[in-house]
C-alpha cells in the first residue's frame, strides 16, 4: 500500500502561473524524496530533503516538509510546458528498507 | 556516465509464458531495485539487491523472482504470466549501502505487455 498520498491528483495550469502539490504520509519517516516522470518513461529525482530539514530549493522547485502533520509541498514556480509531467513523492522509513511511492499528481502546463 | 539501461524496453507475451528482464545500472553503483508500475495500483516495489544478495522484497508472488550479479547487472524473471503482470517494469539503481532509500536513478523502464 502506499505511504506517501499526492493531491491533487491532476492539475491544470497555463506557462507562467505556480505549481503547487501536496503530499502526505502517515509513518515517521527519514526523508522524502519527489521524482518526475514523463509519461510512460523513467523517474528522475528531483530533491529529497530530510526529516530535520523544513525546506529546501532547487533551481524552480521549492520543497516544505512538516514532520507534525506528515506532510510535504512541491512548488513549481514559472512553470513551462516542459513541467508537464507526473510527480511522485516517496518516503524512506529508515534503516535497509525502501521507498514507498504515492500515485503522483498529474500536472498539465499549457503554453 | 551512463546511465541506467533496461532490455529490452518493449515486450510482449502471452499468458503462461515466462519472461526476463534485464538491468544494467549506473557504473559504481552496487544497490538495484525493480518497481512494477500500472495505472491502478502506481508504483510498487518489487525487490532490492545489494552486492549480489536480496536485501527487501515487496509483497509479490513467488512467480516474481529476480538476481544481481557480480558485476551489480540484475535481472528479474516473471513465470507463468498473467494478464494482470501487463505493465511498465523499473529499474533503478543507488550508489550508497543503504541504496534502497537513497536518491534512485531510474532506467527507461521495459514495458511488458501479457495477452
Amino acid at each position: 500500500s502506499q505511504q506517501g498520498e499526492e493531491d491533487p491528483q491532476a492539475l491544470s495550469i497555463q506557462e507562467g502561473e505556480n505549481a503547487t502539490m501536496n503530499c502526505s504520509y502517515k509513518t515517521s519517516i527519514n526523508n522524502l524524496q519527489w521524482y518526475r516522470q514523463n509519461s510512460g518513461r523513467g523517474l528522475v529525482h528531483l530533491i529529497l530533503i530530510r526529516s530535520n530539514e523544513r525546506e529546501k530549493h532547487s533551481g524552480r522547485l521549492r520543497v516544505t516538509l512538516d514532520t507534525s502533520k506528515k506532510s510535504s509541498s512541491l512548488l513549481i514556480t514559472a512553470s513551462r510546458a516542459a513541467d508537464t509531467a507526473s510527480y511522485f513523492c516517496a518516503t524512506d522509513p529508515g534503516g535497509y528498507s525502501t521507498l514507498t511511492f504515492g500515485k503522483g499528481t498529474m500536472l498539465l502546463v499549457s503554453p | 556516465k551512463a546511465g541506467v539501461t533496461q532490455t529490452p524496453r518493449y515486450l510482449i507475451k502471452t499468458r503462461g509464458q515466462q519472461v526476463t528482464l534485464s538491468c544494467s545500472p549506473i557504473s559504481g553503483h552496487r544497490s538495484v531495485s525493480w518497481y512494477q508500475q500500472t495505472p491502478g495500483q502506481g508504483l510498487q516495489f518489487l525487490f532490492e539487491y545489494f552486492s549480489e544478495t536480496q536485501r527487501n522484497k515487496g509483497n509479490f508472488p513467488g512467480r516474481f523472482s529476480g538476481r544481481q550479479f557480480s558485476n551489480s547487472r540484475s535481472e528479474m524473471n516473471v513465470s507463468t504470466l498473467e494478464l494482470g503482470d501487463s505493465a511498465l517494469y523499473l529499474c533503478a539503481s543507488s550508489p550508497e549501502e543503504t541504496g534502497g532509500t537513497d536518491t534512485q536513478y531510474f532506467g527507461p523502464g521495459t514495458r511488458l505487455t501479457v495477452l
